[in-house]
């Protein structure tokens, strides 16, 4: 079936740097989310975003944090700078709307601040 | 504060039963439910969803019940298998705004041989 895919699978960065967390979406898909889940806790929503735009974000979407996707391409998460807090496994999902669809999920960057 | 809430929070059947996994809601604004699978390392995969207009949705061995007068439904995985095996999550979605959706905490289901 269709894929999300998110790369790297795994990163470990330095608290106060820069990260970027790629996305590549289903290619027809017109919507986009990030999610947080920290380990064994729930996943927790962070933003959605849809023609260019962010429609919505949650409280722990910080000021840190933003969402962009240049040119059709990977849809990106950046934190800058990164902390402590912000160690959890991010998930990224698409779907082709915003009614009565699926919602396809990637497997997930782990990011680990040390 | 939980807007989705699931029951239990992790639960053991012996293959071959029934195993059934609660979830419940406050929104009003809910109108539809996709029950996700997550397995260890993998992300979350589509298992069966329902509309708030119906009560019963089927899919092989998945069935959810919904009521929406007490805003609860539940998920029932009959004659569960080991390969059952994993964290069952419940959403939903939020019909006011972008449509955001919303998870429960999670199930985490063992099957044992």
């Amino acid at each position: 079936g269709p894929k999300v895919l998110q790369i790297p699978s795994h990163q470990i960065i330095d608290m106060g740097q820069m990260v970027t967390l790629n996305c590549d979406p289903v290619s027809n898909h017109l919507y986009f989310y990030w999610y947080k889940q920290i380990l064994g806790q729930q996943m927790e929503f962070l933003v959605n975003f849809y023609n260019g735009k962010v429609m919505e974000k949650s409280k722990l979407f910080k000021d840190q944090f933003s969402v962009e996707r240049p040119d059709g391409s990977y849809f990106t998460l950046k934190i800058q700078p990164t902390a402590l807090e912000d160690s959890a496994v991010y998930f990224c999902a698409s779907s082709p709307d915003n009614a009565n669809t699926e919602v396809f999920f990637g497997k997930g960057t782990r990011l680990t601040v040390v | 504060q939980q807007q989705v809430r699931q029951s239990p929070q992790s639960l053991t059947v012996w293959e071959g039963e029934t195993a059934i996994l609660n979830c419940s809601y406050e929104n009003s604004a809910f109108d539809y439910f996709p029950w996700y699978q997550q397995f260890p390392g993998e992300g979350p995969a589509l298992l069966i969803s329902i509309l708030s207009v119906s009560n019963k949705k089927e899919d092989g061995r998945f069935t959810i019940f919904f009521n929406k007068r007490e805003k609860k439904l539940s998920l029932h995985i009959a004659d569960s298998q080991p390969g059952d095996s994993a964290t069952y999550f419940c959403a939903a979605r939020d019909n006011t705004g972008n449509y955001k959706y919303v998870f429960g905490a999670g199930t985490r289901l063992k099957v044992i041989a």
